[in-house]
């Protein structure tokens, strides 16, 4: 079945350093992929998606490529801010109604 | 245009209770799903509704269970509370059905805790 695998966390990094958060992904055919961010207490927010093969969805500074050859959707951002300390989930969307699988999250945190 | 909102944000049962969580999309969105959040398992799928149908269900007991509305509005179930149902609860809702370019929109989730 499909799969998300992300790298694990907490990720501890200052103010307005680089940004990767590694996401794989194992799905059947071309699902879509997205990134969600989770704030303590909140549910979850979508930050960006990518629908089809070198797509590159961005948002907020956050920048992710859809990469088919490598199965991969991993977040970068070039400058992080302590208001990017969250959780960060993988996602996709490949088969059946809205099913949309998770990964396990990674948990940023910026400190000044 | 207000977002998913899903009440009551918190409650507190003891084991073998039922408990009822409800949903309202945004409005036009007929799709609504729900996710059980837990460090443990991470984020996972309960089940899909779409027009008061259910169409897809993930790897849970039958304890739980939902329905949807007409409004689109959705509740879910969860009988004989067992310890290991403490968690989040997610719903969201999308605005078409079966599309999987179409996003979901999260609620701010309800926390279950089970005594």
């Amino acid at each position: 079945g499909d799969s998300v695998t992300q790298m694990e966390g907490p990720v501890t990094l200052s103010e307005e350093a680089f940004l990767t958060i590694n996401c794989t992904y194992t799905a059947t055919g071309y699902p879509s992929l997205f990134w969600y961010v989770q704030y303590p207490g909140e549910g979850l927010q979508l930050l960006l998606k990518a629908t089809k093969a070198d797509d590159k969805g961005s948002n907020k500074g956050f920048e992710a490529t859809y990469r088919k050859e490598t199965t991969s959707f991993h977040l970068e951002k070039g400058s992080v801010q302590v208001s990017d300390s969250a959780v960060y989930f993988c996602a996709l969307s490949g088969g059946g109604y809205q099913k949309v699988t998770f990964g396990t999250g990674t948990k940023l945190q910026v400190i000044p | 245009k207000a977002g998913v909102t899903q009440t009551p944000r918190y409650l507190i049962k003891t084991r073998g209770q039922q408990v009822t969580l409800s949903c309202s999309p945004i409005s036009g969105h007929r799709s609504v799903s729900w996710y059980q959040q837990t460090p443990g398992q991470g984020l996972q799928f309960l089940f899909e509704y779409f027009s008061e149908t259910q169409r897809n269900k993930g790897n849970f007991p039958g304890r739980f269970s939902g329905r949807q509305f007409s409004n689109s509005r959705s509740e879910m179930n969860v009988s004989t509370l067992e310890l290991g149902d403490s968690a989040l609860y997610l719903c969201a809702s999308s605005l078409v059905s079966g599309a999987q370019t179409d996003t979901q929109y999260f609620g701010p989730g309800t926390r279950l805790t089970v005594l």
